[in-house]
């Protein structure tokens, strides 16, 4: 969607490095959430963000931390990458964005490959 | 993803109706989203039902809510090539969170 970026869209790290994906909003939205998806699980809840520096897990948040200095901006840590974590990565904002205060919207995904 | 549950697959004919269920366990659901996924893309917001509605309609787009039974369905009328995609149901709390089903992913076929 039009207001969130990911960066990078693709990365391919080997087990044990640090890994660091940003998403970036132009949209002034509240909250922010990082999301995994995998093949027949839907997308999990890794970690949101409800302002600048509060942040909170989600239901697989274990490997994983996250930073919201400005509110357009939430990244999300893999301290030591595992091959656990090589999934597709979504984060969304929740706001107005053409509709109502109820709606997420969705970055294009960050493609992960631990080695 | 198990509070909300939805069939994997479904194959349809062009120009035919496809009708796409999920059933959700939380009583406390305020919102009910359906959101489409193309391949290699990320998640589209199509259209979202408010826990107090039992219908909304948009455009080929028929949301149906029985709440009694907590169960919701996607109506896709004249289905086209385009609609080949993976949907997802979704519900969302009081706590701003939103829980995905697995998917389903639909096949138009000529």
């Amino acid at each position: 969607d039009a207001g969130i970026t990911q960066s990078p869209r693709h990365k391919v790290t080997e087990t044990g490095t640090p890994v660091t994906l940003r998403c970036h909003q132009t949209e002034n939205h509240r909250y922010m959430y990082w999301y995994r998806q995998d093949p027949g699980h839907g997308l999990r809840l890794i970690h949101y963000s409800y302002g600048v520096k509060d942040t909170d897990k989600g239901e697989v948040s274990d490997g994983y931390s996250v930073s919201r200095s400005k509110t357009e901006d939430f990244l999300l840590t893999l301290e030591s990458a595992t091959s656990s974590q090589t999934s597709v990565y979504f984060c969304a904002t929740r706001g107005p964005i053409g509709g109502s205060q109820e709606t997420q919207y969705f970055g294009p995904g960050t493609r992960l490959l631990v080695l | 993803g198990e509070d909300v549950e939805q069939s994997l697959f479904l194959s349809v004919r062009e120009g035919d109706s496809s009708v796409i269920n999920c059933t959700y366990t939380d009583s406390s659901s305020t919102y009910l989203y359906w959101y489409k996924q193309e391949p290699g893309a990320g998640l589209q917001l199509l259209t979202y039902i408010f826990s107090n509605m039992d219908m909304k309609q948009d455009q080929r787009l028929t949301v149906l809510l029985n709440k009694k039974d907590k169960h919701l369905s996607l109506r896709i009328a004249d289905t086209q090539t385009g609609d080949s995609a993976i949907y997802f149901c979704a519900e969302s709390t009081n706590d701003y969170k939103l829980s995905f089903g697995a998917g389903t992913t639909v096949t138009v076929r000529a």
